[in-house]
């Protein structure tokens, strides 16, 4: 099973908008609405900022959200901050051999 | 609150075994079902098994299957992961994660796991 496909890197300035792309295929991203986005700090364990494709979880700012096209989702964060900069996660239900998958990352810098 | 404690981790050989344990409190934990997801030493997240919440369903990333087996013991609230035939690629830090609607909603800090002769 392959890696969802996202970008190694993204950034911005404090206050604009970023969006990280999730790419898979009809057989993950795109045959179920079960996607998932992860916040990562460097020696810290993940934090779930999204699911269900759309869905933030309680507690999880509403500058985060999610969409998916396709086969391709999306965590769209507004208003970034300085403390949002980290790596950031996909996953996706798979029909595949290995039911689960996680995208490679995507490092969001803050400039 | 929810709290995922992991413990097992540790140095051994290629071709050894380990069990890494994940304590489970603040939650029901025969009503959840859980994740193991590793991550190599600068890498990315790999899912890598899970079990259903009554533990009679069991599903493994394909790199796995076959050396590594997980369990859990609902009368000590335990998730476990017995790693067999150990390689040098298994190298990381190892995470039990609880299920949530198609996703991981609490995550334990991690157990190093490395693999060297």
């Amino acid at each position: 099973q392959s890696a969802l496909t996202q970008p190694a890197s993204v950034s911005g300035s404090p206050g604009q908008s970023i969006t990280i792309s999730c790419t898979g295929t009809t057989s993950d991203v795109g045959g179920y609405n079960h996607v998932s986005w992860y916040q990562q700090h460097p020696g810290k364990a993940p934090k779930l900022m999204i699911y269900e494709v759309t869905n933030r979880p309680s507690g999880v700012s509403n500058r985060f959200s999610g969409s998916k096209s396709g086969n391709t989702a999306s965590l769209t964060i507004s208003g970034l901050q300085a403390e949002d900069g980290a790596d950031y996660y996909c996953c996706s239900y798979t029909s595949g051999s290995s039911p689960w998958v996680f995208g490679g990352g995507t490092k969001l810098t803050v400039l | 609150q929810v709290q995922l404690v992991e413990s097992g981790g540790g140095v051994v050989q290629p071709g050894g075994s380990l069990r890494l344990s994940c304590a489970a409190s603040g939650f029901t934990f025969s009503s959840n079902a859980m994740h193991w997801v590793r991550q190599a030493p600068g890498k990315g997240l790999e899912w890598v098994a899970y079990i259903t919440s009554d533990g009679r369903g069991d599903h493994y990333t394909d790199s796995v299957r076959d050396r590594f087996i997980i369990s859990r013991d609902t009368s000590t609230n335990t998730l476990f992961l017995q790693m067999n035939s150990l390689r040098g690629e298994d190298t990381a830090v190892y995470y039990c994660a609880k299920d949530w609607n198609w996703g991981m909603d609490y995550w334990g800090q991690g157990t190093l796991v490395i693999v060297s002769s």
